[in-house]
């Protein structure tokens, strides 16, 4: 079956920690997202890649970095530069063109120990 | 930039009632419009999304939504729901460039119950 993968679905951080997500798509996109979710707030979209070793920041990059080695690949790390990180977190991928569906992983539930 | 509004953060209903849920949103180009529902602890499911042509889109489960604007409006109906449409509903905005990847914005979302 095709579709997004992430892991872990839960992940615990402890003060000064960096962690890091996984999202895997075997779908063939060239686009994928990485976006944050607070209650009542929303998505907001930290970080996207377009293609292969390219990714831009989105609205709320600070205190998270990214990685797109392989075109299945979009891992994210969040950085103890985050204080606030708990959150869920969705990945996302389409096929690159901006009228194209995102679709979208199960998420990962940060927790801050 | 874009930005989305969606005024009702609960919208509880009885079952097999219609509902709308209202979504606004500003922008200074045109745009594409998107539906995604999510369920408890789930990812996002696209339900129906507007790019040109008719107005009325028709998505999944039975959920449709008008395009107007000129009230810059999105909102989104369903004539009878039912118990299983409990979740969270999204509406988005992404600019309509071509050629390059969708940084979708989203509204901060509403929540519709649905009871006996």
């Amino acid at each position: 079956d095709g579709g997004i993968t992430q892991s872990p679905k839960y992940l615990f951080r402890k003060e000064g920690q960096n962690v890091t997500l996984s999202c895997e798509q075997n779908l063939n996109h060239d686009a994928m997202y990485w976006y944050r979710q607070d209650p009542g707030q929303g998505l907001r979209l930290i970080y996207y890649s377009q293609i292969v070793n390219d990714f831009q920041k989105g609205d709320i990059a600070e205190g998270y970095s990214v990685s797109r080695e392989k075109k299945e690949s979009f891992p994210l790390t969040v950085t103890s530069a985050q204080k606030n990180p708990t959150a869920f977190y969705l990945c996302a991928s389409s096929l690159g063109q901006n009228q194209e569906t995102q679709y979208f992983g199960p998420g990962t539930r940060l927790l801050v120990l | 930039a874009q930005s989305v509004t969606q005024l009702d953060s609960q919208v509880p209903v009885f079952e097999e009632a219609p509902v709308e849920l209202r979504c606004n949103y500003s922008s200074s180009v045109s745009v594409y419009l998107f539906w995604y529902v999510q369920y408890p602890n789930q990812g996002l499911q696209l339900l129906l999304k507007y790019l040109s042509g008719s107005t009325l889109v028709k998505g999944i489960n039975g959920f449709e939504a008008e395009f107007n604007k000129s009230q810059t409006s999105f909102h989104l109906r369903k004539p009878s729901v039912h118990i299983s449409d409990t979740a969270e509903y999204f509406c988005a905005v992404s600019a309509s460039y071509t050629g390059t990847a969708s940084k979708l914005t989203f509204g901060t979302g509403t929540r519709l119950q649905v009871t006996l």
